[in-house]
């Protein structure tokens, strides 16, 4: 009863490193998305697909990439990471075919600190 | 643009008491309406929802009805436990070429027993 599954925890990052954020589910949905958390802000859409091979991008996308090439996977690269790149990751999946009121699933959690 | 504007916090409570949080959003279309609640160190789980106006979502003593003539979905609780202390999220989802869900920045409730 895996459910969203994100790894690693916690993660520290030097300036201009390069990273990449897992996450998985089990629960065969379509609809996979990354958001991020930051005090005061809520949270903020940054990539989402809606199948495999389908992506697009959210509301803060700049500096990050993602594929799916399964339905399972949804890993979120950093490019060449930075302080302001500092928050809270969460991945999130839903059923893509059902109504709009099918609410998210969500992981625990990748803490990123960029120095 | 559609947003979702949620009540600043944090909030602190005694238990038992009566716990409202508001929220209002900003939507051109017809959104569904969600709560959810994150505790420490986990991630957002669904605490309820609503899909069409004056609909009522309900979970554990939790309550929030759709307005459609206030855009609003206050949350509200009667009796407050200390176990209630977590950060809650109000949110839309629209179609607006596919599903997205819009938050608010959060409200952080503590219940002192």
């Amino acid at each position: 009863n895996a459910g969203v599954t994100q790894t690693p925890k916690f993660q520290v990052l030097k300036t201009g490193q390069s990273m990449t954020l897992q996450c998985a589910q089990d629960m065969n949905h379509e609809y996979m998305s990354w958001y991020r958390q930051d005090p005061g802000m809520g949270l903020r859409l940054i990539h989402y697909s809606v199948g495999a091979g389908i992506t697009d991008q959210g509301e803060v996308p700049n500096g990050y990439n993602v594929s799916r090439s399964t339905t399972e996977d949804f890993p979120l690269r950093l490019l060449s990471a930075a302080p302001s790149q500092t928050s809270v990751y969460f991945c999130a999946s839903r059923n893509a075919d059902s109504l709009q009121g099918t609410p998210l699933h969500f992981g625990n959690g990748t803490r990123l600190t960029v120095t | 643009g559609n947003s979702v504007t949620q009540m600043e916090g944090p909030v602190t409570l005694s238990e038992e008491a009566f716990l409202t949080i508001n929220c209002t959003y900003t939507a051109t279309g017809y959104p569904s309406l969600f709560w959810y609640v994150q505790y420490p160190g986990e991630g957002l789980q669904l605490l309820l929802k609503a899909t069409k106006a004056d609909d009522k979502g309900s979970n554990k003593g939790f309550e929030a009805t759709y307005r459609k003539e206030t855009t609003s979905f206050h949350l509200e609780k009667g009796s407050v436990q200390v176990s209630d202390s977590a950060v809650y999220f109000c949110a839309l989802t629209l179609n607006t070429g596919g599903f997205k869900t819009i938050f608010g920045a959060g409200t952080r409730l503590f219940v002192k027993a």
